[in-house]
């Protein structure tokens, strides 16, 4: 089973919310990412959660702030939000440990900032 | 740092018929991994094919395979017999095997392939 959740599927919200998307994997991996990908681009890395502790931060401003509950679940949390923050959220996960082994992806949010 | 190349930003193909699709890389590492993902308009990003440096020997996944010229730098993606649902973003990605670079995949600019009926 190489199945990571994602959720919502599609989320509107305006600048001044506050938000949460949600990521979900059971397939024992210890490490988890964060991608935004804009329309017709790669996906962009964002944050790299490895045994829970926060391990990459690809400066990302602070009104996104991700966090891991623990070993199957990532968190973003998100506030005050722009337009050009709008964007296809992936979430992925990959064994961890000293060899990454392959990242595998979540089906991703979409996300519209009005 | 390591850069990942796909040249060709459209293709088509006509379905059954066979389309390669190519990458090129640059690194200064001797072992590494490369990938090809799939990103269909459902926005998923899915594994196709895995190719570690240092084996010889291609990669193979049913109707999937790749050429792998390592002294070229070089990693193409062969799709064989194609099929409607083979129409897709194809991403070629490298990864460093250890330390912080292995948590980051370099990701080509993707070719957007069309299936033709």
């Amino acid at each position: 089973d190489t199945e990571v959740t994602q959720t919502p599927k599609h989320l509107v919200m305006g600048m001044t919310n506050k938000k949460s998307l949600k990521c979900e994997q059971h397939m024992g991996h210890r490490a988890m990412y964060w991608y935004k990908q804009k329309a017709k681009k790669p996906p962009e890395l964002m944050f790299v959660y490895s045994y829970e502790k926060l391990s990459i931060n690809e400066s990302v401003p602070s009104r996104f702030s991700p966090e891991c509950p623990n070993s199957s679940l990532l968190n973003l949390h998100l506030h005050a939000l722009q337009p050009e923050d709008s964007a296809l959220y992936l979430c992925a996960s990959s064994q961890g440990g000293q060899v990454q082994e392959t990242q595998y992806f979540g089906p991703g949010t979409r996300l519209l900032v009005l | 740092a390591q850069t990942v190349t796909q040249s060709q930003p459209e293709m088509s193909v006509q379905e059954a018929e066979t389309v390669t699709l190519s990458c090129t890389y640059d690194t200064s590492e001797s072992d590494y991994y490369l990938f090809w993902y799939k990103q269909p308009p459902s926005r998923q990003m899915i594994l196709v094919i895995r190719q570690e440096a240092y084996k010889q020997q291609n990669a193979t996944e049913n109707r999937f395979s790749v050429n792998f010229q390592k002294a070229a730098k070089s990693f193409s993606l062969k799709i064989s017999d194609s099929q409607l649902g083979d129409a897709a973003m194809y991403f070629c990605a490298y990864r460093s095997p250890w330390g912080a670079g292995s948590y980051q995949l370099t990701f080509g600019k993707g070719t957007k392939l069309s299936v033709i009926p």
